[in-house]
């Protein structure tokens, strides 16, 4: 069974404190891991696609990798702003169309 | 940009009261899909549609049914709304069921049953 673990689930940051956020998955024949941001009483908005491990993809201050185990979301000197909750999902082979996601991490930035 | 609309952000109901929930999606998208999601249980599927007057269970279906009769609206019905259903409720879509892609969300509709 195809499943996504998100660590840890809440995460405190003095603005400028760099960190990362962890996404492990397991799952038949990895098609995509995909990224999102959630702010609150809102839908999730997407980030990031990653494809095969080795790849990465930055926007501002976020990058994302990717292994053959995990994902890291690398937020490098945060803002306020980006305060949210991120959400990791991956497609695997055998739920074609399908995202499973996992429970997100709560960021918070304090200024 | 594809764009997902769920008709409403609030919704209060009374306990036995058929609600329904509607979404649409601008993009001509294949796929659909009706999430709920509650604190510490993340999102979770109830159903999913891959084409129009297609309906598949997700893992949570019991107590909802859906409805999908343009391929641009899907719509989430609760039978007798329960005070558990209170919930977010997240529709999202996709454009085909192969090829990997990730969904565009809807803004959500917050229920509160009482």
């Amino acid at each position: 069974e195809d499943q996504v673990t998100q660590s840890p689930e809440a995460l405190r940051l003095q603005e400028g404190e760099s960190s990362s956020l962890n996404c492990s998955y397991t799952v038949s024949g990895l098609r995509g891991l995909f990224w999102y941001r959630q702010d609150p009483g809102k839908g999730p908005e997407f980030l990031f696609t990653l494809y095969s491990a080795g790849e990465e993809k930055e926007k501002e201050r976020l990058k994302a990798t990717l292994t053959k185990k995990e994902s890291f979301l690398h937020i490098t000197a945060p803002k306020p702003e980006d305060s949210a909750t991120y959400l990791c999902a991956v497609q695997g082979s055998s739920n074609t169309g399908k995202l499973i996601f996992g429970q997100g991490t709560t960021l918070q930035v304090k200024p | 940009d594809v764009k997902v609309t769920q008709s409403s952000r609030y919704l209060v109901k009374r306990t036995g009261e058929k609600v329904f929930l509607e979404c649409v999606q601008d993009m001509d998208h294949e796929n659909m899909f009706w999430y709920r999601q509650d604190p510490g249980l993340g999102l979770r599927l109830i159903y999913f549609s891959y084409d129009v007057k297609m309906k598949e269970k997700g893992d949570i279906p019991e107590g909802y049914s859906v409805s999908r009769e343009k391929k641009e609206r899907f719509s989430l019905i609760l039978e007798s709304a329960s005070t558990n259903q209170t919930s977010m409720y997240l529709c999202a879509s996709s454009p085909y069921r192969q090829g990997i892609y990730g969904y565009t969300f809807g803004s959500g509709t917050r229920l509160t049953v009482v």
